[in-house]
C-alpha cells in the first residue's frame, strides 16, 4: 500500500497568513494526488484534483502543487471559514489511501 | 443538485451483521463510481471499498476484504454495504461518496454519514 505523510498534523495560524500544508507518498504517484477540507461533525469537501487543479467553486486562495513523491497545498490568505482538518489522497493505486491529515487552528 | 443519504447504522454486537444504504439523487446514478469510506471517531479518513457503474467490478480494502460487500441497485438509485463478521475497530462514520469521474478516483461528492458502534 502506498503510505502518505502528511505534515504538520496541526498548525495554527492568524487570519490572513498564508498557510502551506505539505504531504508525502511513499512511492510516486505522478499527479495522482488529491486534497480535501473537512470541518467537525461534516463531510470532507473536494478541493483539488490531479495536484493542482482546482474543483468547481472553490476559491483560488487554494492551491496545490506537486508531483512524483512531495506535495502541498497552499492556503494564501486564511480566512475564519478555513479552519478545518486538511486531507491529502493519492489514487495511483488501490487501495485508496489518505494522510493522517493536517489540523488548522486559530491562533 | 447532488444529494446522497447514508441510513443502516446503529449498534451491533461484535460478529454481528448490518447493511448500510446510500440513497442517491442529482445525477445519473448508472453513470459513476461509488466509494464508501469510514472515520472513526476523532481519527482520519480510511477508504474502504468502490464499485463500478453497472457494478460488475468491486475493490476492497485489505481490513475488510471476505467481511464487507458492496453494491449497487441502479434502478433504485441505492448503493449498499453489508457489513459481516463486524469487529470492534470497525466502529466509525461511514460515508458514501460518487466519484469524481473522469477518470480520476476520487471520492467527490459525500453524504453526511451513519455512525456503526460495534460494541457489546
Amino acid at each position: 500500500d502506498i503510505q502518505m505523510t502528511q505534515s504538520p498534523s496541526s498548525l495554527s495560524a492568524s487570519v490572513g497568513d498564508r498557510v502551506t500544508i505539505t504531504c508525502r507518498a511513499s512511492q510516486g504517484i505522478s499527479n495522482y494526488l488529491a486534497w480535501f477540507q473537512q470541518k467537525p461533525g461534516k463531510a470532507p469537501k473536494s478541493l483539488i484534483y490531479a495536484a493542482s487543479s482546482l474543483q468547481s467553486g472553490v476559491p483560488s486562495k487554494f492551491s496545490g502543487s506537486g508531483s512524483g513523491t512531495d506535495f502541498t497545498l497552499t492556503i494564501s490568505s486564511l480566512q475564519p471559514e478555513d479552519f478545518a482538518t486538511y486531507y491529502c489522497q493519492q489514487y495511483h493505486n488501490y487501495p485508496l489511501t489518505f494522510g493522517g491529515g493536517t489540523k488548522v487552528e486559530i491562533k | 443538485e447532488v444529494q446522497l443519504v447514508e441510513s443502516g447504522g446503529g449498534l451491533v454486537q461484535p460478529g454481528g451483521s448490518l447493511r448500510l444504504s446510500c440513497a442517491v439523487s442529482g445525477f445519473t446514478f448508472s453513470s459513476y463510481w461509488m466509494h464508501w469510506v469510514r472515520q472513526a471517531p476523532g481519527k482520519g479518513l480510511v477508504w474502504v471499498s468502490r464499485i463500478n457503474s453497472d457494478g460488475s467490478s468491486t475493490t476492497y480494502a485489505d481490513s475488510v476484504e471476505g467481511r464487507f460487500t458492496i453494491s449497487r441497485d441502479n434502478a433504485k438509485n441505492t448503493l449498499y454495504l453489508q457489513m459481516n463478521s463486524l469487529r470492534a475497530e470497525d466502529t466509525a462514520v461511514y460515508y458514501c461518496a460518487r466519484d469524481f469521474g473522469t477518470g480520476a478516483t476520487i471520492p467527490h461528492y459525500w453524504g453526511q454519514g451513519t455512525l456503526v458502534t460495534v460494541s457489546s
